[in-house]
Protein backbone atom coordinates (compact mmCIF):
# COMPACT_ATOMS: atom_id res chain seq x y z
CA UNK A 1 0.00 0.00 0.00
CA UNK A 2 0.85 3.57 -0.24
CA UNK A 3 3.37 5.23 2.36
CA UNK A 4 5.25 7.82 3.20
CA UNK A 5 7.42 8.54 5.88
CA UNK A 6 9.61 11.76 7.31
CA UNK A 7 12.99 11.36 8.73
CA UNK A 8 15.95 13.99 10.03
CA UNK A 9 16.89 15.47 12.91
CA UNK A 10 14.56 16.88 15.73
CA UNK A 11 16.51 20.18 16.71
CA UNK A 12 18.32 22.34 14.60
CA UNK A 13 20.34 25.30 15.87
CA UNK A 14 19.53 28.43 14.48
CA UNK A 15 20.93 29.87 11.28
CA UNK A 16 22.27 26.29 10.34
CA UNK A 17 20.17 23.86 7.40
CA UNK A 18 17.84 21.15 8.13
CA UNK A 19 17.51 17.98 5.61
CA UNK A 20 14.69 16.16 5.40
CA UNK A 21 14.69 12.96 4.22
CA UNK A 22 10.99 11.35 2.78
CA UNK A 23 10.85 7.75 1.81
CA UNK A 24 7.92 6.32 0.02
CA UNK A 25 6.78 2.68 -0.85
CA UNK A 26 3.81 1.59 -3.05
CA UNK A 27 4.24 3.72 -6.07
CA UNK A 28 6.92 5.33 -7.99
CA UNK A 29 8.37 8.46 -8.14
CA UNK A 30 8.78 8.90 -11.64
CA UNK A 31 4.84 8.80 -11.48
CA UNK A 32 3.73 10.58 -8.93
CA UNK A 33 5.11 14.33 -7.59
CA UNK A 34 5.77 14.54 -4.01
CA UNK A 35 4.85 17.73 -1.87
CA UNK A 36 6.22 18.75 1.41
CA UNK A 37 3.77 20.96 4.08
CA UNK A 38 4.57 21.98 7.08
CA UNK A 39 2.43 23.31 10.54
CA UNK A 40 3.74 25.12 13.20
CA UNK A 41 2.63 23.71 16.87
CA UNK A 42 -1.17 24.69 16.67
CA UNK A 43 -1.35 26.45 13.46
CA UNK A 44 -2.71 25.70 10.30
CA UNK A 45 -0.84 24.36 6.89
CA UNK A 46 1.34 25.51 4.93
CA UNK A 47 2.55 24.28 1.22
CA UNK A 48 6.67 24.64 0.93
CA UNK A 49 6.88 22.96 -2.33
CA UNK A 50 6.76 20.19 -5.11
CA UNK A 51 9.04 17.52 -6.91
CA UNK A 52 7.33 16.64 -10.23
CA UNK A 53 7.25 12.98 -11.50
CA UNK A 54 9.75 14.53 -14.50
CA UNK A 55 11.79 16.03 -11.59
CA UNK A 56 11.09 19.68 -12.29
CA UNK A 57 9.98 21.74 -8.61
CA UNK A 58 8.24 24.70 -7.46
CA UNK A 59 8.69 26.53 -4.37
CA UNK A 60 6.29 28.75 -1.98
CA UNK A 61 7.64 31.68 -2.82
CA UNK A 62 8.23 33.20 0.80
CA UNK A 63 10.59 30.01 1.14
CA UNK A 64 11.59 30.08 -2.18
CA UNK A 65 15.23 31.55 -1.90
CA UNK A 66 16.10 28.95 1.45
CA UNK A 67 14.62 25.64 -0.46
CA UNK A 68 15.48 23.07 -2.18
CA UNK A 69 13.63 19.90 -3.09
CA UNK A 70 15.46 16.74 -5.09
CA UNK A 71 14.86 12.87 -5.06
CA UNK A 72 16.69 9.54 -5.62
CA UNK A 73 14.48 7.90 -7.55
CA UNK A 74 16.52 4.58 -7.25
CA UNK A 75 15.91 4.50 -3.68
CA UNK A 76 12.36 6.06 -3.50
CA UNK A 77 13.52 8.95 -1.30
CA UNK A 78 12.61 12.69 -1.85
CA UNK A 79 14.74 14.89 0.43
CA UNK A 80 14.11 18.47 1.33
CA UNK A 81 17.00 20.83 2.64
CA UNK A 82 16.37 24.12 4.19
CA UNK A 83 18.83 26.70 4.87
CA UNK A 84 19.26 29.62 7.24
CA UNK A 85 16.87 28.28 10.08
CA UNK A 86 15.17 30.38 12.14
CA UNK A 87 12.97 29.80 15.28
CA UNK A 88 9.42 30.28 13.10
CA UNK A 89 11.05 27.66 11.15
CA UNK A 90 9.96 25.54 14.30
CA UNK A 91 7.38 22.77 12.94
CA UNK A 92 5.64 19.77 12.17
CA UNK A 93 7.28 18.95 8.43
CA UNK A 94 4.69 16.63 5.95
CA UNK A 95 5.51 14.77 2.58
CA UNK A 96 2.48 14.13 0.70
CA UNK A 97 1.89 12.28 -2.69
CA UNK A 98 0.73 14.16 -5.80
CA UNK A 99 -3.14 14.63 -5.17
CA UNK A 100 -2.28 15.44 -1.52
CA UNK A 101 -4.14 11.84 -0.78
CA UNK A 102 -1.42 10.01 0.94
CA UNK A 103 0.40 11.80 4.44
CA UNK A 104 4.00 10.70 5.86
CA UNK A 105 3.32 10.47 9.76
CA UNK A 106 5.43 13.97 9.90
CA UNK A 107 8.27 14.80 11.84
CA UNK A 108 8.62 17.38 14.64
CA UNK A 109 11.60 20.08 13.64
CA UNK A 110 12.58 22.45 16.72
CA UNK A 111 15.08 25.03 15.61
CA UNK A 112 16.69 26.03 19.14
CA UNK A 113 19.96 26.54 20.25
CA UNK B 1 -2.37 33.39 -3.83
CA UNK B 2 -5.80 32.09 -3.01
CA UNK B 3 -7.37 32.44 0.14
CA UNK B 4 -9.56 30.24 1.78
CA UNK B 5 -11.83 31.31 4.45
CA UNK B 6 -13.36 28.47 6.59
CA UNK B 7 -16.54 29.28 9.15
CA UNK B 8 -16.69 28.62 11.78
CA UNK B 9 -13.68 28.45 13.50
CA UNK B 10 -14.78 26.24 16.29
CA UNK B 11 -18.28 23.93 16.12
CA UNK B 12 -19.46 22.78 19.64
CA UNK B 13 -21.58 19.50 18.25
CA UNK B 14 -23.69 16.89 20.33
CA UNK B 15 -22.94 12.89 19.54
CA UNK B 16 -25.02 12.22 16.66
CA UNK B 17 -25.81 15.89 15.63
CA UNK B 18 -25.02 17.50 12.33
CA UNK B 19 -22.18 19.63 11.41
CA UNK B 20 -21.56 22.40 8.51
CA UNK B 21 -18.57 23.75 7.71
CA UNK B 22 -17.87 26.16 4.87
CA UNK B 23 -14.83 26.92 2.75
CA UNK B 24 -15.14 30.05 0.90
CA UNK B 25 -12.48 30.98 -1.78
CA UNK B 26 -11.26 34.29 -2.73
CA UNK B 27 -11.31 33.17 -6.49
CA UNK B 28 -13.59 30.49 -8.75
CA UNK B 29 -11.38 27.24 -8.09
CA UNK B 30 -12.68 25.70 -11.59
CA UNK B 31 -9.46 24.47 -13.31
CA UNK B 32 -9.50 25.27 -17.10
CA UNK B 33 -10.23 21.35 -17.67
CA UNK B 34 -13.48 21.65 -15.89
CA UNK B 35 -12.38 20.18 -12.90
CA UNK B 36 -12.98 21.31 -9.59
CA UNK B 37 -9.96 21.09 -7.30
CA UNK B 38 -11.89 21.71 -3.53
CA UNK B 39 -10.30 18.65 -1.16
CA UNK B 40 -11.43 17.98 2.89
CA UNK B 41 -9.15 17.02 5.68
CA UNK B 42 -9.54 15.63 8.95
CA UNK B 43 -6.43 16.34 11.18
CA UNK B 44 -6.83 14.06 14.61
CA UNK B 45 -5.09 14.85 17.59
CA UNK B 46 -1.60 14.05 17.24
CA UNK B 47 -1.96 12.96 13.52
CA UNK B 48 -1.39 13.73 9.95
CA UNK B 49 -4.53 15.52 7.94
CA UNK B 50 -6.40 12.47 6.66
CA UNK B 51 -8.46 13.04 3.00
CA UNK B 52 -11.92 13.05 3.78
CA UNK B 53 -13.18 14.41 0.29
CA UNK B 54 -11.39 15.41 -2.97
CA UNK B 55 -12.57 17.63 -5.90
CA UNK B 56 -15.76 18.54 -4.08
CA UNK B 57 -17.95 15.61 -3.36
CA UNK B 58 -15.97 12.62 -4.24
CA UNK B 59 -15.59 10.53 -1.01
CA UNK B 60 -11.99 8.74 -0.32
CA UNK B 61 -11.57 5.54 0.23
CA UNK B 62 -12.39 4.25 3.28
CA UNK B 63 -14.85 7.40 4.26
CA UNK B 64 -18.07 6.59 5.07
CA UNK B 65 -21.45 8.22 4.11
CA UNK B 66 -21.83 10.47 7.35
CA UNK B 67 -18.98 12.96 4.88
CA UNK B 68 -20.66 14.23 1.97
CA UNK B 69 -19.23 17.81 0.13
CA UNK B 70 -20.73 20.31 -1.93
CA UNK B 71 -20.37 23.50 -3.61
CA UNK B 72 -19.41 24.52 -6.94
CA UNK B 73 -17.41 28.10 -7.85
CA UNK B 74 -15.97 29.83 -5.14
CA UNK B 75 -18.54 28.41 -1.96
CA UNK B 76 -17.94 25.07 -0.24
CA UNK B 77 -19.75 22.70 2.27
CA UNK B 78 -18.95 19.94 4.13
CA UNK B 79 -21.64 18.18 6.33
CA UNK B 80 -20.95 15.59 8.84
CA UNK B 81 -23.93 13.79 9.55
CA UNK B 82 -24.47 11.45 12.60
CA UNK B 83 -21.30 12.69 14.47
CA UNK B 84 -19.63 10.12 16.15
CA UNK B 85 -16.29 10.56 18.81
CA UNK B 86 -13.98 9.58 16.36
CA UNK B 87 -14.64 12.56 13.99
CA UNK B 88 -13.27 14.95 16.79
CA UNK B 89 -10.47 16.99 15.56
CA UNK B 90 -9.38 19.97 12.96
CA UNK B 91 -11.09 19.96 9.24
CA UNK B 92 -9.65 22.32 6.84
CA UNK B 93 -10.41 22.74 2.79
CA UNK B 94 -7.12 22.35 0.50
CA UNK B 95 -7.41 23.90 -3.17
CA UNK B 96 -5.01 22.79 -5.74
CA UNK B 97 -6.51 24.50 -8.70
CA UNK B 98 -4.29 27.30 -8.45
CA UNK B 99 -0.41 27.06 -7.70
CA UNK B 100 0.44 27.82 -4.82
CA UNK B 101 -1.81 25.20 -3.39
CA UNK B 102 -3.27 26.43 0.00
CA UNK B 103 -5.57 25.55 2.89
CA UNK B 104 -8.15 27.18 4.65
CA UNK B 105 -7.50 28.04 8.39
CA UNK B 106 -9.59 24.78 9.86
CA UNK B 107 -12.01 24.34 11.83
CA UNK B 108 -12.15 22.68 15.15
CA UNK B 109 -14.91 20.69 15.90
CA UNK B 110 -15.70 19.70 19.51
CA UNK B 111 -18.43 17.66 21.61
CA UNK B 112 -20.71 19.47 23.26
Amino acid sequence: QVQLKESGPGLVQPSETLSLTCTVSGFSLTSNSVHWVRQPPGKGLEWMGIIRSGGSTDYNSALKSRLSISRDTSKSQVFLKMNSLQTEDTAIYYCTRSGFDYWGQGVMVTVSS
Amino acid sequence: DVVLTQTPVSLLISLGGQASISCRSSQSLVHSNGNTYLHWYLQKPGQSPQLLIYQVSNRFSGIPDRFSGSGSGTDFTLKISRVEPEDLGVYYCLQRTHNPPTFGGGTKLELK
